[in-house]
């Protein structure tokens, strides 16, 4: 069975470009959730999809980030303008429900210059 | 204000030996736990969980050991093997409401195993 799937594995970009990032969660997973990992710090919740409906977002800056997750499914994360302080490593992960471990795909490592 | 705290950034063990991880949590609503252990640029795999109503579940080498009075879990590892050489992450779980839906992690510990 394909676990999660990101992509792109890396990008880099220059300061106020908008970048986004992919996720395929595994089958037949309802909850999807992205995290933002920084250098040395684990990972942090940005925000919770059940289905197609955002649930918690409270961690996402909204001012510039942006989620969706079109028919439940595949989901994307969008940054615009991205800032240096972005550059980090943004982790799609999903699990069942929200009471069971979620798996994590590979995660994407931006780097904002 | 950290609720998830893993207080040893690294931890060398020899191989053979057993390799103990600690976490510590300040949020007594939480009600699983996990260990996700981290290679380099790969993301967090799922190892072992334990519930709260639980004080111990094993998995092969894996021990994971729950004390909800001083509010420490930890993890155990015999014998310890070079492939074990990664960063754990300690994340608990909040079925209900009042606190962030997702997993909460605490920093990780970098484990060593020294041939």
């Amino acid at each position: 069975e394909a676990g999660v799937v990101q992509s792109p594995r890396y990008k880099i970009i220059e300061k106020k470009q908008p970048v986004a990032f992919w996720c395929n969660p595994i089958s037949g997973h309802n909850t999807l959730y992205w995290y933002l990992q920084n250098l040395g710090q684990g990972p942090e919740l940005l925000i919770r999809y059940e289905n197609e409906e955002a649930v918690d977002d409270s961690q996402l800056p909204k001012d510039r980030f942006s989620a969706e997750r079109l028919k439940g499914v595949d989901s994307t994360l969008k940054i615009q303008p991205a800032e240096l302080g972005d550059s980090a490593v943004y982790l799609c992960a999903s699990s069942l429900d929200r009471r069971t471990e979620a798996f994590f795909g590979q995660g994407t490592r931006l780097t904002v210059v | 204000d950290q609720q998830v705290k893993q207080n040893s950034p690294s931890l060398s063990v020899q191989e053979g030996r057993i390799s103990i991880l600690n976490c510590d949590y300040t949020n007594s609503m939480f009600d699983y736990f996990l260990w996700y252990k981290k290679y380099p640029a790969e993301g967090p795999t799922f190892l072992i969980s334990i519930s709260s109503i639980k004080d111990k579940n094993e998995d092969g080498r894996f021990t994971v050991f729950l004390n909800k009075s001083a509010k420490h879990l930890s993890l155990h590892i015999v014998p310890s093997q070079p492939g074990d050489s990664a960063v754990y992450f300690c994340a608990a779980l909040m079925y209900s409401g009042g606190g962030a839906d997702g997993l909460t992690f605490g920093k990780g510990t970098h484990l060593i195993i020294q041939p």
